[in-house]
């Protein structure tokens, strides 16, 4: 299994619900990403897990919380968001070593209204 | 801290062109270089990465790239484009060790015209 598995490819909320947006990788990978993207921009990073364990946090609001509950799964949990959140959102893994590069999902498109 | 360049929003070529993607980074040690392409609503794509093993890298889909230090340049090629070949191009870098980040250029959107 090579890929990068992210649900669901679509969402649509508003300001008040609460979702959550699912990644899962089976490559071993021990290095897990969060990424926005907006429209004809480069991806963003939002959050980095090692070993399961959060290592970077690009200063992202709390109302987006990430989960890492094991070695192959990443949550991004929505809460109270904005209009101007509306973006892809793309899930990304690596081995810990930075030569391999990444492995993207294919991202969930999120449209807040 | 890495950053790069990637010179040119939107490149168009003629089908059975050359296509030239130019990319510059700055490190402040021996980076990792790589390319990735992103087709309109999907992920993005590893194209061929540069890890200092050979200065010239072959990838997938025909493309290569060269590692020139003395420029501080890894420009995307390919001989001929094709239609399918449409689509935005990232270059991105991240240093040696550990699990730096990568860090994205700002794109280029390569079109192709019949």
């Amino acid at each position: 299994d090579t890929e990068v598995t992210q649900t669901p490819k679509h969402l649509v909320m508003g300001m008040t619900n609460k979702k959550s947006l699912k990644c899962e990788q089976h490559m071993g990978h021990r290095a897990m990403y969060w990424y926005k993207q907006k429209a004809k921009k480069p991806p963003e990073l939002m959050f980095v897990y090692s070993y399961e364990k959060l290592s970077i946090n690009e200063s992202v609001p709390s109302r987006f919380s990430p989960e890492c509950p094991n070695s192959s799964l990443l949550n991004l949990h929505l809460h109270a968001l904005q209009p101007e959140d509306s973006a892809l959102y793309l899930c990304a893994s690596s081995q810990l070593t930075a030569n391999y590069g990444y492995t993207f999902g294919s991202g969930t498109r999120l449209t807040v209204v | 801290a890495q950053s790069v360049t990637q010179l040119g929003s939107h490149v168009s070529v003629s089908e059975g062109a050359l296509v030239l993607l130019r990319c510059n980074y700055s490190s402040s040690v021996p980076p990792y270089l790589f390319w990735y392409v992103q087709y309109p609503n999907q992920g993005l794509q590893l194209l061929l990465k540069y890890t200092s093993a050979a200065t010239l890298v072959k990838g997938i889909n025909g493309f290569e790239a060269e590692f020139k230090k003395s420029e501080t340049s890894f420009h995307l090629t390919k001989p001929s484009a094709h239609m399918s070949d449409a689509a935005e191009y990232f270059c991105a870098v991240s240093g040696n060790s550990g699990n730096t980040p990568l860090v994205f250029g700002k794109g280029t959107r390569l079109s192709v015209i019949a």
